[in-house]
């Protein structure tokens, strides 16, 4: 069975300290796919990164960085400097298999505030 | 903006009734997720439509059912509305092959449904 888990339910810290989410996926398929999205209260989950399970290769965008190690089947998270409006639920979700078409296995969520 | 709409925004219902949800898709999107979210949980996956057939179902029982139409629109349908059908319902389109699990997804604000 296919399964996410996010440890952090809620993570409080102050702006421009860094700050790391943590995933970890169980899976039985050999090729599968890694999803990050952000819920702020608006309610729309907002596509951050996605990662194929073949593509091991860390990846930075501006603030946003991802740390995908298959070994211990972890996809973390880190935001630099963090700021304000970061403040949302992140969620981190896997998808793959044949008979999983179109579905997404999230997480339960990290809930992240940032405070001035 | 991910240029997907929902309506209404929130709803209220009592137990035993039907509810209809609505989306708009992407312009070009030929393909719609349908995913529950209870309070302070991920998203479920309940079913996806591919060119207006459902193509993958999760673990939510027939009476909850849904369509889609040519013009990018959709609906969810729940028939005998029951307590637990209480939380967030969010729509999500992409532009893919009917068996792709890679695709990026673009979501809706969500409908927020209570059942009393």
């Amino acid at each position: 069975a296919q399964k996410v888990t996010q440890a952090q339910t809620e993570i409080s810290v102050v702006e421009k300290e860094d700050v790391t989410l943590d995933c970890v996926y169980e899976t039985r398929d050999t090729t599968y796919y890694l999803f990050w999205y952000k819920q702020p209260p608006s309610g729309e989950l907002v596509f951050l990164i996605r990662r194929n399970s073949f593509d091991e290769q860390n990846e930075i965008s501006g603030r946003y960085s991802w740390n995908f190690q298959k070994s211990t089947s972890s996809f973390n998270f880190t935001i630099t400097a963090s700021q304000v409006v970061d403040s949302a639920v992140y969620f981190c979700a896997l998808s793959g298999g044949s008979s999983n078409t179109g579905k997404l296995i999230f997480g339960q969520g990290t809930t992240l505030q940032v405070k001035p | 903006e991910t240029g997907v709409t929902q309506s209404p925004t929130h709803l209220i219902k009592t137990r035993g009734q039907q509810v209809t949800l609505r989306c708009s898709s992407q312009s070009g999107h030929n393909t719609v997720s349908w995913y529950q979210q209870a309070l302070g949980q991920g998203p479920q996956f309940i079913f996806q439509y591919y060119r207006e057939e459902e193509n993958g179902r999760g673990n939510f029982p027939p009476r909850f059912s849904g369509l889609q139409f040519p013009n990018y629109s959709s609906e969810l349908n729940v028939n005998a509305l029951e307590l637990d059908d209480s939380a967030l319902y969010l729509c999500a389109s992409s532009s893919t092959d009917r068996f792709a699990t890679n695709e990026k997804l673009f979501f809706g604000s969500g409908t927020q449904l209570s059942v009393l």
